[in-house]
């Protein structure tokens, strides 16, 4: 069965510093890949989506990049601020059985 | 616009009594989904609609579980009997086409089963 993984539980960076988060899958490629962010006691608000034939896609200071080959999804927070800190979930949308998963998601702080 | 609402935010039960949750998606948003978020964890989709048609409740728990979107627009998820380990946050989220897409989230229900 299809498998995701986001790279670790929590992320401290540096405010300032470019913060980046890995979303690794197994078997099939999904048709597009989203990126969500979390904050407690609330639901996952939509940041990037970026499609199988697209190699990387940018809004702001957040740059996601789609590597099919590695099947790895990088998410950057640029010029990173305490504000940015929430947990970051990915989610890949599978065509082939018309599903879509969540990653468990990073936990990311952001240190003043 | 307003965003997706939820209620209650809150809901605590025993084991084996009901449940039921309520979901008002954006204005004229087709698609509408269920998800179960367990602490830790991220969002398990439980069932998807395309208007008041089901497109998938694969991982819906059908012996205890059941939804439904009357109209194509609010929807209900009810829990009867619930068991200990339902306890989790459930999200309901929209969105605007037939093919899933950008979704907007609700603040979600917490439901603690005791």
């Amino acid at each position: 069965s299809q498998k995701i993984e986001q790279n670790s539980e929590a992320l401290n960076i540096q405010e300032g510093k470019t913060a980046t988060l890995t979303c690794n899958y197994t078997n099939y490629s999904p048709a597009y890949l989203q990126w969500y962010r979390q904050d407690p006691g609330r639901g996952p608000v939509f940041l990037l989506l970026i499609r199988e034939n697209e190699k990387e896609k940018r809004k702001e200071r957040l740059k996601v990049t789609f590597d099919t080959t590695l099947k790895q999804s990088l998410f950057h927070i640029t010029a990173s601020q305490p504000a940015d800190s929430a947990t970051y979930l990915c989610a890949l949308d599978i065509n082939r059985d018309d599903k879509i998963i969540f990653g468990k998601g990073t936990r990311l702080h952001i240190l003043p | 616009e307003a965003g997706v609402a939820q209620s209650p935010r809150y809901k605590i039960i025993e084991k084996r009594q009901s449940v039921a949750f309520w979901c008002n998606p954006i204005s004229g948003h087709a698609t509408l989904y269920w998800y179960q978020q367990i602490l830790g964890q991220g969002p398990k989709l439980l069932i998807q609609f395309q208007n008041n048609g089901v497109v998938d409740d694969s991982q819906l728990p059908k012996d205890r579980f059941s939804a439904e979107r009357l109209k194509g627009v609010d929807s209900t998820l009810k829990i009867q009997p619930a068991k200990l380990e339902d306890s989790a946050v459930y999200l309901c989220a929209s969105s605007r086409g037939a093919k899933r897409g950008e979704q907007y989230f609700g603040p979600g229900t917490r439901l603690t089963v005791t």
